[in-house]
């Protein structure tokens, strides 16, 4: 089954640096992998994709995500942080279907709160 | 272009009482979901209609019942409110297979059940 981790409930990081926020994930297949952010009482946008290519992927708000097979792993990034980027972010990954799946599921992770301090 | 619709924005219900979401897209799109959101756990899938005409379990299905009334249109019904079902529920859509797979989120139904 598809999943994805994201290790810290919690990154704090101040305005001006670069920022991180992690995720890993547990796929047979290639993976289709997505970040969302979700501001106070809002629902859920889309940042950015990586289906297939560059393994550094662009994505709105100056976001951009590394991919690493190797490491699982699909980070998310950004080269100097806003206060306005304090939101929670959430990595998901796509069902890739076969037997009992949901082909065109996303699986989300728990999310990770992010704070950017003046 | 509103993109996902939700009504209402909250909603407060006893116990017992029932209750229909409603959620439409205009982006043509041919799957819907249903999630509910609660603090620590992520988004957990409710229900979802990969395309017109079908509807199928996620992974905490009990205690709604959806209808995808149409390519616009997905709602879902909650026939006895019970606490457990305080939540933050929202709705998406995408393209679906073939298509591209992000998926589009309305704003939110906060709903309380005492």
């Amino acid at each position: 089954a598809q999943s994805v981790a994201q290790p810290e409930d919690q990154v704090n990081v101040a305005e001006g640096n670069p920022l991180t926020v992690k995720c890993t994930y547990s796929v047979s297949g290639n993976p289709y992998l997505f970040w969302y952010v979700q501001y106070p009482n809002r629902g859920l946008q889309f940042l950015l994709k990586y289906i297939t290519g560059d393994n550094l992927v662009k994505g709105s708000y100056g976001f951009e995500a590394e991919f690493n097979k190797s490491q699982t792993s699909f980070h998310l990034k950004k080269p100097s942080a806003l206060v306005s980027d304090s939101a929670l972010y959430f990595c998901a990954v796509r069902d890739i279907g076969g037997r009992g799946s949901t082909l065109g599921r996303l699986y989300f992770g728990r999310g990770t709160q992010l704070t950017v301090w003046p | 272009n509103a993109g996902v619709t939700q009504t209402p924005k909250f909603q407060v219900l006893k116990t017992g009482q029932s209750m229909t979401l409603q959620c439409a897209q205009d982006m043509n799109h041919n799957s819907m979901y249903w999630y509910r959101q609660d603090p620590g756990m992520g988004l957990r899938l409710i229900y979802y209609s990969a395309s017109e005409g079908t509807t199928d379990k996620g992974e905490v299905p009990n205690g709604y019942n959806v209808s995808r009334l149409n390519k616009r249109e997905f709602s879902l019904r909650l026939e006895s409110a019970a606490p457990s079902q305080t939540s933050v529920y929202f709705c998406a859509s995408s393209e679906g297979q073939g298509g591209s797979y992000e998926q589009y989120f309305g704003p939110g139904t906060r709903l309380t059940v005492t």
